[in-house]
């Protein structure tokens, strides 16, 4: 079975920073690119940034670009996103989701708010 | 940046009716577009791929068509635990990939 748990979300003042975490478990994590996607309280979804399956690749939108750095430990099997300088419209659930750009499957998300 | 309007925002629809949702491109993303189904409180969940292909347990009364920029997803029989969120996805154009705004679909 594929799983994915996230950790890490908090309530962090605007300009502070934060590290998301995603352990997954059940299928080979070498094999996949993984990507982070959030969702804004009541709203839609937006992708937030996706490393390729060697981790050579990464890729982020716009409004986190400079800003937040996706990584990967394939020895733990972990995915992580460090966010700084974080914003009042960053707040969201944060959801890691296994591959690129189609997300096949999707953790429960942990929630990130920004405010002071 | 590919816009995805996805229409109608509710969808209000009786047990074992069908339901038609659409989502519509501002270009054309030929067949890269995918469905997710949200319920409340949980992640999405993949449903469609490819703009037809459902993924792995998805049920057959879901099915995906369109290419280009217009497309359908149609539940042919609604369940109850068919109530839900429904997000397209484009992925021609990536990154971003970017989503629809999402249709309700509600009970009747």
């Amino acid at each position: 079975e594929v799983l994915l748990l996230e950790s890490g979300g908090a309530l962090v003042q605007p300009g502070g920073s934060l590290r998301l975490s995603c352990v997954t478990s059940g299928f080979t994590f070498t094999s996949h690119a993984m990507s982070w996607v959030r969702q804004a309280p009541g709203k839609g979804l937006e992708w937030v940034s996706a490393i390729t399956d060697s981790g050579d690749g990464t890729y982020y939108p716009d409004s986190v670009k400079g800003r937040f750095t996706i990584s990967r430990d394939d020895f733990k099997s972990t995915l992580y996103l460090q966010m700084n300088s974080l914003r009042a419209e960053d707040t969201a659930v944060y959801y890691c989701a296994r591959d690129s750009p189609v997300l096949s499957y999707w953790g429960q998300g942990t929630l990130v708010t920004v405010s002071s | 940046e590919i816009v995805m309007t996805q229409s109608p925002a509710t969808l209000s629809v009786s047990p074992g009716e069908r339901a038609t949702l659409s989502c519509r491109a501002s270009q054309s993303v030929t067949s890269n577009l995918a469905w997710y189904q949200q319920k409340p409180g949980q992640p999405p969940r993949l449903l469609i791929y490819g703009a037809s292909t459902r993924a792995t347990g998805i049920p057959a009364r879901f099915s995906g068509s369109g290419s280009g920029a217009e497309f359908t997803l149609t539940i042919s029989s609604l369940q109850s635990e068919d109530f839900a969120v429904y997000y397209c996805q484009q992925y021609n154009k990536w990154p971003p990939g970017t989503f629809g705004q999402g249709t309700k679909v509600e009970i009747k």
